[in-house]
């Protein structure tokens, strides 16, 4: 079983649409969880940062982490095109010397059409 | 403001050439460097950090290895390359302290081995 799963998608959806984006993990340890947005070639690009249970929202995007289920969420309201990306998951653990380590999903494939 | 540079954008090689990708990070001091490799329609994987200079980390016995010869410089080399090492490299920051304990990905280096 993979630390963290992730459904690659593809998921497509009209605009204006509310997307709801998940990971389970099964890591106890993962301390902070993050989503991250991936244009094609491109490197990926911190979109959410959280580290208790609960709701974060930032514009259009909410975060949402529960620890009692090991499972996170990312909604994105009123989808645009651009948010037409790979979305990818990420938590972290620290590292023995210093330092963290992010495990990734494989990411989920976002298409907002017209 | 940091920035992380990372170089060339693109690169094909024959298998059994050597190989070097160059990552700096302006505008923070002491960071962990991070190398991953996406592989296409995968997550990162993390191949290898540092959290100082002259201190690597290997995550996956394999053909590349590492060094950081400056605070802010972190190399990935290999003396013969593989076909199996085309991929997506991303090199990644993390600020030695800081409110948010995350990552900040490079724009990558897109390898093909032929």
């Amino acid at each position: 079983q993979k630390e963290v799963e992730q459904d690659p998608g593809p998921l497509s959806v009209p605009e204006g649409a509310i997307v709801s984006l998940n990971c389970t993990y099964s890591n106890s340890a993962f301390q902070y969880f993050m989503w991250y947005r991936q244009y094609s070639r491109k490197g990926p690009e911190l979109l959410m940062y959280t580290y208790s249970s609960g709701n974060k929202e930032d514009g259009r995007f909410t975060a949402q982490v529960d620890k009692s289920s090991k499972y996170i969420s990312l909604f994105i309201r009123d989808s645009q095109p651009s948010d037409s990306a790979t979305y990818l998951c990420a938590m972290s653990v620290w590292i023995t010397g210093g330092g963290n380590k992010l495990t990734f999903g494989t990411g989920t494939q976002l298409k907002v059409e017209l | 403001s940091q920035t992380i540079h990372q170089w060339p954008a693109t690169l094909v090689q024959p298998v059994g050439s050597p190989l070097s990708l160059e990552c700096t990070v302006e505008g923070t001091s002491n960071p962990n460097l991070y190398w991953y490799r996406q592989a296409a329609g995968r997550g990162l994987q993390l191949l290898f950090y540092s959290v100082g200079i002259g201190q690597i980390s290997s995550e996956v016995p394999q053909n590349l290895s590492a060094s950081r010869p400056q605070d802010r410089q972190f190399i990935l080399s290999s003396k013969k390359l593989l076909l199996s090492d085309s991929g997506f490299y991303l090199c990644a920051w993390r600020a030695d302290r800081g409110l948010k304990d995350t990552q900040y990905f490079g724009p990558g280096t897109r390898l093909t081995v032929l």
